[in-house]
């Protein structure tokens, strides 16, 4: 059974703090995204990797850094975590076309 | 720019009856279109897919239709259950990073009466 694994459930952090958000997938997909969830605006992807250490930019990327050191593990990067930065975040892995996404982690910035 | 539309934020249902969820698209190099099913506080899984080379492909109670020169797909649940009270994204994949990039589309909250 596919597993995509986000490091934590929730999380709240304080402005200006650096926050890192971890997600393994078990499946070897060669590709593994990032993105986030606020009401109205459906699902932004944020950064993709196609393979280890590349990365491509996605519709948001301003404020967020990811890394890809292993192909099973992709980190997305707050460098200054901001309110704005409060949002659902989404981790998926895809072989082809269908994702698989990883349960989701609740960030909250105060 | 949103590349992928779903214009009805809501919708309800009663159980037994027909579920059809809308999404319009606007990049004509989108070749294949997924629909994912959302529960509170889990991530999306996949639902159903299609193909650009089809108009319509089914999987139980659950059918998507796809018209390419409206640049239209829907997804029609029946019956609905109780169950299928969940968010619905459409996405689509194409263009320039070919098959390994998905953009979707705003959800639609299916709201199941009983």
């Amino acid at each position: 059974d596919v597993k995509v694994t986000q490091s934590s459930r929730y999380l709240v952090k304080r402005t200006g703090e650096k926050v890192f958000l971890e997600c393994v997938q078990d499946m070897d997909h060669e590709n593994m995204f990032w993105y986030r969830q606020d009401p109205g605006l459906g699902l932004r992807l944020i950064y993709f990797s196609y393979d280890v250490k590349m990365k491509e930019k996605g519709d948001i990327p301003e404020g967020y850094s990811v890394s890809r050191e292993k192909k099973e593990r992709f980190s997305l990067i707050l460098e200054s975590a901001s309110t704005n930065q409060t949002s659902m975040y989404l981790c998926a892995s895809s072989h082809n076309t269908e994702a698989f996404f990883g349960q989701g982690t609740r960030l909250t910035v105060v | 720019d949103q590349q992928v539309k779903q214009n009805s934020p809501s919708l309800s249902v009663q159980e037994g009856r027909i579920s059809i969820l809308n999404c319009d698209y606007t990049n004509s190099m989108f070749d294949y279109f997924l629909w994912y099913k959302k529960y509170p506080a889990e991530g999306p899984t996949f639902l159903i897919s299609i193909s650009s080379i089809k108009d319509k492909n089914e999987d139980g109670r659950f059918t998507v239709f796809l018209n390419k020169s409206a640049k239209h797909l829907s997804l029609h649940i029946v019956p609905s259950q109780p169950g299928d009270s969940a968010v619905y994204f459409c996405a689509a994949s194409g263009g320039d990073f070919g098959n390994e990039k998905l953009t979707f589309g705003t959800g639609t909250r299916l709201t199941i009466i009983p």
